[in-house]
């Protein structure tokens, strides 16, 4: 149900700035809240940033806090990543994904394939 | 604690049942999703909430929670289920997502 694609990885120095969009589509995009989770090579999950479907609340992890902003536009069915401040250690897959609430219960679903941001000089 | 705990590595013969496990103090407050990420794939959600499976999801696979630990059992593993397996679950502030270190299941 539903497909998120992401773009707008490339290879960018480190103090960069870099903005990734995810475009959905098969889902009423504006109903949910959405997400950045992302992974560096051969390392697991991380979760990045979220933001509700009105933008009221969005909310990061430490690490990024400051330097990406997560935004959205209802209208043209996409999320972005406004990247600034770039590390070598923001290196990764970047995914983009849709969360379902229900009370105590949250669920990442569906995903994109992901989009590679490279940091280095 | 913010943080979720998984064992890096299980391992489980073809057609027996094996249990992969996550802890965290949140998950005395929320229930945990998991997620099976194939090498060089998007992780696919494959537990959700109490016990919930999405659409396509084999029947095999099953999700619990007692007190700070929820697991995923997957009941008659097969080879395709060889993978990684990542849990998640909101922080104990409620506003932040934490992923588990992901569990890595060799089927033997």
């Amino acid at each position: 149900e539903g497909q998120l694609v992401e773009s707008g990885g490339a290879l960018v120095q480190p103090g960069g700035s870099l903005r990734l969009s995810c475009a959905a589509s098969g889902l009423t995009f504006s109903r949910y809240w959405m997400s950045w989770v992302r992974q560096a090579p051969g390392k697991g999950l991380e979760w990045v940033a979220n933001v509700k479907q009105d933008e009221n609340e969005k909310y990061y992890v430490d690490s990024v806090k400051g330097r990406f902003t997560i935004s959205r536009d209802n209208a043209k069915n996409s999320v972005y990543l406004q990247m600034n401040s770039l590390r070598v250690d923001d290196t990764a897959v970047y995914y983009c994904v849709r969360i379902q609430r229900a009370g105590t219960t949250d669920w990442f679903d569906p995903w994109g394939r992901g989009t590679l941001v490279t940091v280095s000089s | 604690s913010s943080e979720l705990t998984q064992d890096p590595a299980v391992s489980v013969a073809l057609g027996q049942t094996v249990r992969i496990t996550c802890q965290g103090d949140s998950l005395r407050s929320y229930y945990a999703s998991w997620y099976q990420q194939m090498p060089g794939q998007a992780p696919v959600l494959v537990i959700y909430g109490k016990n919930n499976r999405p659409s396509g999801i084999p029947d095999r696979f099953s999700g619990s929670s007692s007190g700070n630990t929820a697991s995923l059992t997957i009941t008659g593993a097969q080879a395709e289920d060889e993978a990684d397996y990542y849990c998640n679950s909101r922080d104990s502030s409620g506003n932040h997502w934490v992923f588990g270190g992901g569990t890595r299941l060799t089927v033997l």
